[in-house]
């Protein structure tokens, strides 16, 4: 089955910029999709097809996919950003949905 | 408003049965693909279950057997029927609308199914 790995952790100060990044192989020919998450609530989409944003969504979160890493960035990164984010593709050949097992973002 | 909500939760022995709803609001689920994910406590996401709009439907390997997902178009709701529950499936259990790529948006607000004895 598909694989998504994630770093556990990433922390970045206030109005910095923080790269979250899903590994997987030749993740790259895929769709990737993040989610953002905070405490005691549902996912929310974030980004989809690699880099789209969906409305209502900051410019300051934008995506990108290649080869056999895809990232997730947020640029001038606010306290209200703190969450957990996970990156979720669809393998091909089984049908399923795959979720990476999840970056939590700390706000310094 | 596009709008998921979940409902059917609650405590379970191990062994027993459960059947969790998803009403949408907002959308006909008759036209889109659904999914079911679900979040152990302290855990990340694990997708559960999918029904395509023509009724084929796919299932995690750690459900596939047990679970079962439908759904009624007159209701406009989605469901995931639940057996031989294991401690292991205590989880926040939340659906979603599952988009042309295969992207999830929105989901519902979750219903805690705890298997425990």
């Amino acid at each position: 089955s598909y694989v998504l790995t994630q770093p556990p952790s990433v922390s970045v100060a206030p109005g910095e910029t923080a790269k979250i990044t899903c590994a997987g192989n030749n993740i790259g020919s895929k769709s990737v999709h993040w989610y953002q998450q905070k405490p005691g609530q549902a996912p929310v989409l974030v980004v989809y097809d690699d880099s789209d944003r969906p409305s209502g969504i900051p410019e300051r979160f934008s995506g990108s996919n290649s080869g056999n890493t895809a990232t997730l960035t947020i640029t001038r990164v606010e306290a209200g950003d703190e969450a957990d984010y996970y990156c979720q593709v669809w393998d091909s050949s089984s049908d399923h949905r795959v979720f990476g097992g999840g970056t939590k973002l700390t706000v310094l | 408003d596009v709008q998921l909500v979940e409902s059917g939760g609650g405590l379970v022995q191990p062994g027993g049965s459960l059947r969790l709803s998803c009403a949408a609001s907002g959308f006909t689920i008759s036209s889109d693909y659904m999914s079911w994910v679900r979040q152990a406590p302290g855990k990340g996401l694990e997708w559960v279950s999918i029904i395509y709009t023509g009724g084929n439907t796919y299932y995690a390997d750690s459900v596939k057997g047990r679970f079962t997902i439908s759904r009624d178009n007159s209701k406009n709701t989605v469901y995931l029927q639940m057996n031989s529950l294991r401690a292991e499936d205590t989880a926040v259990y939340y659906c979603a609308r599952d988009r042309p790529t295969n992207w999830l948006d929105p989901w519902g607000q979750g219903t805690l199914v705890t298997v425990s004895s």
